[in-house]
């Protein structure tokens, strides 16, 4: 089966960096994405790797090492919109994303 | 309306009625799919249509039964729930299923099953 592992949970204050780890063990791998949750709210495409290194947009950006079965969402320049679940999805087929249960990240003031 | 859009937003059944869940996309797009999300779980693919073909049924139980009338329009039908079935439904749509190809979610269904 597909195994992707993320912290359940982070706390950072405004401004301030957080950086969130994803691990992964699946049968392929095609890709990494990350989206972004809110609370009773459609999950939203942040960030896309397939190959190694790092993918910066804004704010946002999302690094990946295939040898190691590692990503990461390194968020900048905390803000209170940015509390939310943050969603680590590895495509490990044709067409299929593998989920792992999110990371809870509250920004504090 | 833009995107993906699902209805109802909220919906509450009994184990013995049949109820549907619908999605709808204006996004021009191939593929959709239904996932299920349970409190504290990663989301579950339960089926994927591309081109109004099911290509993926992911070991889910016969009361749920999904139909793709065409390539916008995607139905979750649901009959004789449990009670652990009760989740957030959530709908995605993507331009095919090419590897970069990323998914657009619905706003989802939160469907409780007393």
């Amino acid at each position: 089966g597909q195994n992707i592992d993320q912290p359940t949970e982070m706390t950072a204050t405004e401004g301030a960096i957080v950086q969130i780890n994803c691990t992964y063990q699946t049968s392929g791998f095609n890709g990494l994405f990350w989206y972004q949750q809110h609370a009773g709210e459609a999950p939203t495409f942040l960030s896309y790797n397939v190959l190694d290194g790092l993918e910066e947009k804004g704010r946002f950006s999302s690094f990946l090492s295939r040898s190691k079965g590692y990503s990461y969402l390194l968020l900048k320049e905390l803000q209170m919109k940015d509390s939310a679940s943050y969603l680590c999805a590895v495509r490990d087929g044709d067409y299929k994303l593998s989920f792992g249960a999110g990371t809870t990240v509250t920004v504090r003031a | 309306e833009t995107g993906v859009t699902q209805t109802p937003r909220h919906l509450v059944m009994g184990m013995t009625n049949k109820k549907s869940l619908k999605c709808e996309q204006h996004l021009g797009h191939n593929a959709m799919y239904w996932y299920k999300q349970s409190a504290k779980k990663p989301l579950e693919l339960m089926f994927v249509y591309s081109l109004e073909e099911r290509v993926e049924n992911n070991s889910v139980p016969s009361r749920f039964s999904p139909e793709c009338p065409n390539s916008s329009h995607l139905f979750l039908h649901l009959h004789t729930l449990q009670p652990e079935d009760s989740a957030l439904y959530l709908c995605a749509s993507s331009q095919g299923l090419a590897e970069d190809n990323e998914q657009f979610f619905g706003p989802g269904t939160r469907l409780t099953v007393l």
